[in-house]
């Protein structure tokens, strides 16, 4: 089956520690996002990426780091620095190539204590 | 920029009733605009989406139609069903690969 994976589904850490949440698609897209959910917000764009190896920030970067070094897969870390890191996180693709629709992974629900 | 707003929630329905959640934007240019359902604990899914003015969106009984001339883009379905309780999001693309999102309204519709 095609889609978006992440792992895992629920995330505890310790304030302080660093965290990589997991994104990989096997739908052959070119671009890749991550979002924040908290909630009565909506969604917000943290990183994004239109082809390997580049990504640009989106509206709330800080505290936050990504790489794209395969097509397939879009990790996300979530630093230190980042000082509010509790929330629902969703990574998301599309084909890229000016093409409208994004498609949603099932997000991962980090806690930090 | 770019901005979504949607009507705020919970919006609280018996089944079988008509829903209307609205939504509007403010765009540069001529955007595309989304429907997005969240179901508890999930990603969100596709809904519906329209390109252009006069468009339809249309799927699983909801529709909403793009409207220029109000900058609106209202979700409505004839008969909800229980399995319609989720959070729908309004969304627009407008130039970019970016989507720009309301903040969601949560809908409860009870047996």
């Amino acid at each position: 089956d095609g889609g978006i994976t992440q792992s895992p589904k629920y995330l505890f850490r310790k304030e302080g520690q660093n965290v990589t949440l997991s994104c990989e698609q096997n739908l052959n897209h070119d671009a890749m996002y991550w979002y924040r959910q908290d909630p009565g917000q909506g969604l917000r764009l943290i990183y994004y990426s239109q082809i390997v190896n580049d990504f640009q920030k989106g509206d709330i970067a800080e505290g936050y780091s990504v790489s794209r070094e395969k097509k397939e897969s879009f990790p996300l870390t979530v630093t230190s620095a980042q000082k509010n890191p509790t929330a629902f996180y969703l990574c998301a693709s599309n084909p890229g190539q000016n093409t409208d629709t994004q498609y949603f992974g099932p997000g991962t629900r980090l806690t930090v204590l | 920029g770019d901005s979504v707003t949607q009507m705020e929630g919970p919006v609280t329905l018996s089944e079988e009733a008509f829903l209307t959640i609205n939504c509007t934007y403010t765009a540069t240019g001529y955007p595309s605009l989304f429907w997005y359902v969240q179901y508890p604990g999930e990603g969100l899914q596709l809904l519906l989406k329209a390109t252009k003015a006069d468009d339809k969106g249309s799927n699983k009984g909801f529709e909403a139609t793009y409207r220029k001339e109000t900058t609106s883009f209202h979700l409505e379905k004839g008969s909800v069903q229980v399995s319609d309780s989720a959070v729908y999001f309004c969304a627009l693309r407008a130039g970019s690969y970016q989507l720009t999102f309301g903040k969601g309204t949560k809908l409860s519709v009870i047996p």
